[in-house]
């Protein structure tokens, strides 16, 4: 029974196309974070929120733009894609934004920018 | 830069055996964080050992932290084919982000 609801768990898109990943966290945790993971690189941090604010950004993009319309709802809209974008995006949460917190990760969306 | 790195890229072992994960970093920390990655599935933690201990258990898993050498372990005793899976260390980079290593794949042969 997953906690961490990641929508859909495979996407097809075009280059120059706009997407939306949704996710949703059900263990009424504060902070909600967006990691990527592609195929050459490490687990890479993208953004963290808390209590629905934006803490950090580590997105050097602005076509990343995490949206929160509820405390457990944070999802990730990306807008003129391309193949480089392509990896899986993983949801996370922890009770706070804290250094000795856990990261309660979902299932990821898997991304493929043809 | 990477701020957390396993020193392997993979391992593998027979069932049973016993396999050692090890980690390195490049600054201080407040805590260490182990995690594992099963194929499709999102990383799950396994062990937070803090700067101010030097071994922490979780069943047949031992980390293990030398703040000196600035390096972690991660032993798994009486491996099963279910272990298999892609191991990360993992350390804050300020208050809010996990900075992960690149993994190291560990293939447990029944």
């Amino acid at each position: 029974d997953p906690k961490i609801i990641q929508k859909p768990k495979y996407l097809v898109a075009v280059t120059g196309s706009e997407k939306i990943l949704i996710c949703e966290q059900y263990l009424g945790h504060n902070a909600m974070y967006w990691y990527r993971q592609s195929a050459k690189k490490p687990l890479e941090f993208m953004f963290s929120y808390s209590y629905q604010k934006l803490m950090d950004n580590q997105t050097a993009s602005s076509r990343f733009q995490p949206q929160s319309s509820k405390k457990n709802h944070l999802d990730l809209q990306i807008t003129a894609l391309k193949p480089d974008d392509s990896a899986t995006y993983f949801c996370a949460s922890s009770q706070e934004t804290n250094s000795n917190e856990r990261l309660f990760f979902g299932h990821g969306t898997k991304l493929s920018v043809l | 830069s990477q701020l957390a790195e396993e020193n392997s890229w993979a391992l593998s072992v027979h069932e049973g055996e016993s396999v050692t994960v090890n980690c390195s970093y490049k600054t201080s920390i407040t805590a260490l964080q182990w995690y594992r990655q099963k194929s499709g599935k999102g990383p799950a933690q396994l062990i937070l050992i803090r700067s101010n201990e030097r071994e922490k258990r979780n069943g047949r898993l031992r980390a293990t932290l030398d703040t000196s050498s600035q390096s972690s372990s991660l032993s798994i005793t009486a491996t099963r084919c279910e272990d298999t899976a892609v191991y990360f260390c993992a350390n804050t980079e300020g208050a809010d982000r996990l900075t992960f290593g690149k993994g190291t794949q560990l293939i447990i042969q029944p």
